[in-house]
C-alpha cells in the first residue's frame, strides 16, 4: 500500500521568494511520484512526475521535484515564486507498473504574498 | 491529454433525493474514476468505472449509493443516491490513458460541487 504525507496545509511565500512544498511518501514497492496543481474552479493539472531515471524532475511552470529514496520524499521547488503560483498543490503516488490506484496527499494552498 | 467536461459544475440538493453527474472525455480513454474531494481532506477514490462491466468500489463505497455507469470509452456517470449534508462535496471525474508514458498519469475534469441541505 502507498500512502503521502505533505507537510504544511497552508504556505506563505514573498513574491520573488524560493518554493518548497514538502511531500513524503510511504510505499512498499518502487513508486511513481506526481505533483498536481489545482487552480480555483478548476481540476487538477499534472505538474511533474517521478518514474524511473534521472532522481531531479522538471515540470511545467518553472517547477521541478527531487526523489530522495533515502529520505523518501518528492519535494516540490520554484526559485521564484510568482503570483499565478497561488494555488493547491496536491502529491501522489502509486506502485510502478502498468495502471496502479494513486493516492493522494491532503494538499497545500500556496499563497504569494506581493 | 484528454479534455474532461463535467456536468452540472455545481447544484444545491435537498436531503433524500438523488443526483446524477454525467463525464465526458473529447477522446477514447481506458480508464475512467470518480473521486471525492472534501476540504482539508486528500482525493478519495470512490471506484473505478469499467466499461461494459460493474465498476469497482473502494472500501467505505457501495453501489447502492453510488451507482456508476459506463456506456462506452468517453463518457461516465456517478449518481449520488438518497443525499445527505455528509455527501455534501466535489465530486471529480478523471481518466487514465495507456499511452501515457506507461504511468499512472490521471486527468480531471474541473469537478461536481453539491450542497446537500
Amino acid at each position: 500500500a502507498q500512502s503521502v504525507t505533505q507537510l504544511g496545509s497552508h504556505v506563505s511565500v514573498s513574491e520573488g521568494a524560493l518554493v518548497l512544498l514538502r511531500c513524503n511518501y510511504s510505499s512498499s514497492v518502487p513508486p511513481y511520484l506526481f505533483w498536481y496543481v489545482q487552480y480555483p474552479n478548476q481540476g487538477l493539472q499534472l505538474l511533474l512526475k517521478y518514474t524511473t531515471g534521472a532522481t531531479l524532475v522538471k515540470g511545467i511552470n518553472g517547477f521541478e521535484a527531487e526523489f530522495k529514496k533515502s529520505e523518501t520524499s518528492f519535494h516540490l521547488t520554484k526559485p521564484s515564486a510568482h503570483m499565478s503560483d497561488a494555488a493547491e498543490y496536491f502529491c501522489a503516488v502509486s506502485a510502478s507498473g502498468g495502471y496502479q490506484k494513486v493516492t493522494f496527499g491532503t494538499g497545500t494552498k500556496l499563497q504569494v504574498i506581493p | 491529454s484528454a479534455v474532461i467536461s463535467q456536468k452540472p459544475s455545481r447544484d444545491i440538493c435537498q436531503r433524500g433525493t438523488s443526483l446524477t453527474i454525467q463525464c465526458q472525455v473529447d477522446s477514447q480513454v481506458t480508464m475512467m474514476f470518480w473521486y471525492r474531494q472534501q476540504p482539508g481532506q486528500s482525493l478519495t477514490l470512490i471506484a473505478t468505472a469499467n466499461q461494459g462491466s460493474e465498476a469497482t468500489y473502494e472500501s467505505g463505497f457501495v453501489i447502492d449509493k453510488f451507482p456508476i455507469s459506463r456506456p462506452n470509452l468517453t463518457f461516465s456517470t456517478l449518481t449520488v443516491s438518497n443525499m445527505s449534508p455528509e455527501d455534501s462535496s466535489i465530486y471529480l471525474c478523471s481518466a487514465a490513458r495507456d499511452t501515457d508514458s506507461g504511468a499512472n498519469v490521471l486527468t480531471f475534469g474541473a469537478g461536481s460541487r453539491l450542497t446537500v441541505l
